[in-house]
């Protein structure tokens, strides 16, 4: 069974820094993984989708990276901004007809 | 396009009621997720339908707990009777299933409070 970590959970940084979040997951034969964002009180939103195929996507500000060996994911968030707070969330795809497997996120604030 | 569509958006109610939420997925999308979503828990898959028909109800809580989806344009997930435990933000979300490559969209959820 597919399970999903996300360290920290919390993590607060200064407006500008480059910063990491990690995800890692334990079965390796992963179909896809997402990253979403979400804001207080909202649903999720899409952020990147990362194929099994592919190592890397990038939407602007953002990339993210996937390793299957060592079964993990980075999202990469250049020059932070307080905008960028939110929480952001994980998920594995373990087969094109199986859901979405969610970590429980890791609460990013950015402090200008 | 207006996403995925959820009603109410708040609900409080007794224990011992009968709660209904609703979803309308995008349009043309062939797949529906209810999730839950606690503190505690983070966020739980409950069931998932493909071209209306649910795939895996295996998160599904217990009895109480059921998911209909008569067309492909609606959904319904409903708790009879509530709980207190039941508390918890409610979410909706479509795909469309096509070459592995689908997005998940979530609506904006359900906050619901069962007192």
């Amino acid at each position: 069974k597919q399970e999903v970590t996300q360290i920290p959970a919390a993590l607060s940084v200064p407006e500008g820094e480059n910063l990491v979040l990690n995800c890692s997951f334990t079965d390796s034969a992963i179909y896809n993984l997402q990253w979403f964002r979400q804001d207080p009180g909202k649903g999720l939103t899409s952020l990147l989708l990362i194929q099994s195929s592919q190592r890397e996507q990038t939407s602007g500000r953002l990339n993210a990276s996937l390793d299957k060996s060592s079964g993990r994911s980075t999202l990469y968030i250049a020059a932070s901004q307080p905008g960028d707070s939110a929480t952001y969330l994980c998920a594995a795809k373990n087969s094109g007809n199986t859901p979405l497997v969610f970590g429980k996120g890791t609460r990013l604030s950015v402090i200008a | 396009d207006a996403g995925v569509i959820q009603s109410p958006r708040h609900e409080v109610t007794e224990m011992g009621q009968e709660v209904t939420l609703r979803c309308k997925p995008i349009s043309g999308h062939n797949s529906l997720f209810w999730y839950r979503q606690t503190m505690m828990r983070g966020l739980e898959l409950l069931i998932y339908f493909n071209n209306n028909v649910p795939i895996d109800d295996s998160g599904m809580p217990e009895d109480r707990f059921s998911a209909k989806m008569p067309n492909a344009s609606f959904s319904t997930l409903k708790i009879q009777p509530s709980e207190p435990r039941d508390s918890a933000v409610y979410f909706c979300a479509s795909s469309l299933v096509q070459g592995g490559s689908e997005t998940q969209y979530f609506g904006p959820g359900t906050r619901l409070l069962v007192l």
